[in-house]
């Protein structure tokens, strides 16, 4: 079945400790990428990555760093998480190929910073 | 990316079509209008796209007025798991890696 994961799906963390969230998805997509989910300020871009090796700041990159040493693979790090980091952060993938944004969205991460 | 306009909410009947509609007045030549859904803070779920013509696919269709200013998502036999927030995006379509910015959407409440 095609999809993508994220683990944990529910972390509860304290300031200044940090976390690594895992993405993968078995698409072979070339672009990943990750967003935060807040109320009232809709879907919002950390990063993304175009392939391997190859990642980018989204619309809200501080406080957070990703790798892209696989394919498969897009962890999203957070080196000294803060409470205005609790978010619902959710991972997504696309093939570059046939030129649509159909992007394939993982199941989400609830993290809570105190 | 054109900014889209969306009714917050909208309720329908179980088995009914569910007609979501979306005002899209600034889109240009070359961004398609999208459709995701996103079901109680599960990760969003793609519906459909087009560019200027119509549009059916197993879950939705997708209707684009001639001047492309306006476009209505149709989910024809609503049920209760069609429940969920209706995004409508424009975005340009080619090699555009593709940001997804939603807004606040269409909560589609389907009651039986």
């Amino acid at each position: 079945e095609a999809q993508v994961t994220q683990n944990p799906r529910y972390l509860i963390t304290v300031t200044g400790k940090k976390l690594t969230v895992t993405c993968s998805q078995n698409m072979n997509h070339e672009y990943m990428s990750w967003y935060r989910q807040d109320p009232g300020l809709g879907l919002r871009q950390i990063y993304y990555s175009m392939n391997v090796e190859v990642t980018d700041k989204g619309d809200v990159p501080e406080g957070y760093k990703v790798s892209r040493k696989e394919k498969r693979n897009f962890p999203l790090i957070l080196e000294s998480p803060s409470p205005n980091q609790t978010s619902l952060y959710f991972c997504a993938s696309r093939g570059l190929a046939g030129g649509t944004n159909e992007q394939f969205f993982g199941p989400g991460t609830r993290l809570t910073v105190l | 990316d054109a900014k889209t306009t969306q009714p917050p909410s909208m309720d329908c009947a179980e088995g009914r079509a569910a007609n979501l509609p979306c005002n899209h007045s600034t889109i240009s030549g070359n961004e398609y209008v999208y459709w995701y859904r996103q079901i109680h803070s599960q990760g969003p779920q793609y519906i459909i796209h087009g560019l200027k013509n119509n549009e059916t696919n197993e879950m939705a269709s997708l209707i684009i007025t001639e001047d492309r200013k306006s476009s209505t998502l149709i989910l024809p036999h609503a049920t209760l798991r069609d429940t969920a927030v209706y995004y409508c995006i424009a975005i340009a379509g080619g090699t555009s890696y593709g940001k997804l910015t939603f807004g606040q959407g269409t909560i589609l409440t389907v009651h039986p």
